[in-house]
């Protein structure tokens, strides 16, 4: 059974339209991560949560807003869709928010038109 | 956290023993080294992770050169499944801004 399940797996949208990501993990972790990988280039971080609360964002544009609505779940909202938010987008949990190892899930492959 | 260099790329053959290096010359005294990697099309897999002794797993062995300033991901008898980008990461631990920040990475293609 998938430990990491990311919700859909492919998703097409317009420009200028919103989309939420959905993550959600059954590992029993309290840290919780979004990256964002574009096509050919190296994982980019953006987001960290630790027990729901947020703990580090590399992410400029306030467009890409995570929700926690439980420990298990960090959704990643996305409004204004523009091409260049085109990408696979994964999340990942550890079991708390230092050195322990991430898990991460299937990834989200967005394209944006 | 410090920086890591690796090589772009390396080639190997089923069934060779695999060394894939990683440089970090400014790594703190207690900073980790994690290693993990990443197949096309899915996210990154942890690999090894070790702080100054070297480790061993079912996946991998890990020697960290005793200056701390290199290690070595030995690869042992790779399969084709082994082909992947591998990436070599430095960690603060009990940092709260402590989310593993990827490089390229080496990409390792094993040929048949």
């Amino acid at each position: 059974d998938p430990k990491i399940i990311q919700k859909p797996k492919y998703l097409v949208a317009v420009t200028g339209s919103e989309k939420i990501l959905i993550c959600e993990q059954y590992l029993g972790h309290n840290a919780m991560y979004w990256y964002r990988q574009s096509a050919k280039k190296p994982l980019e971080f953006m987001f960290s949560y630790s027990y729901q609360k947020l703990m580090d964002n590399q992410t400029a544009s306030s467009r890409f807003q995570p929700q926690s609505s439980k420990k298990n779940h960090l959704d990643l909202q996305i409004t204004a869709l523009k091409p260049d938010d085109s990408a696979t987008y994964f999340c990942a949990s550890s079991h708390t928010n230092n050195q322990d190892t991430q898990y991460f899930g299937p990834g989200t492959r967005l394209l944006v038109l | 956290d410090a920086k890591t260099t690796q090589p772009d790329s390396m080639e190997s053959t089923e069934g060779e023993t695999v060394h894939l290096p990683c440089s970090h010359a400014t790594i703190s005294g207690n900073e980790y080294i994690y290693w993990y990697r990443q197949v096309p099309l899915q996210g990154p897999e942890y690999v090894t992770h070790g702080l100054q002794q070297n480790t061993t797993n079912s996946m991998a062995f890990l020697a960290i050169a005793s200056d701390r300033k290199s290690s070595t991901l030995i690869l042992p008898h790779v399969s084709l499944r082994d082909a992947a980008v591998y990436h070599c990461i430095l960690r603060v631990p009990r940092n709260n801004n402590n989310a593993p920040r990827f490089g390229a990475g080496t990409k390792l293609s094993v040929k048949p």
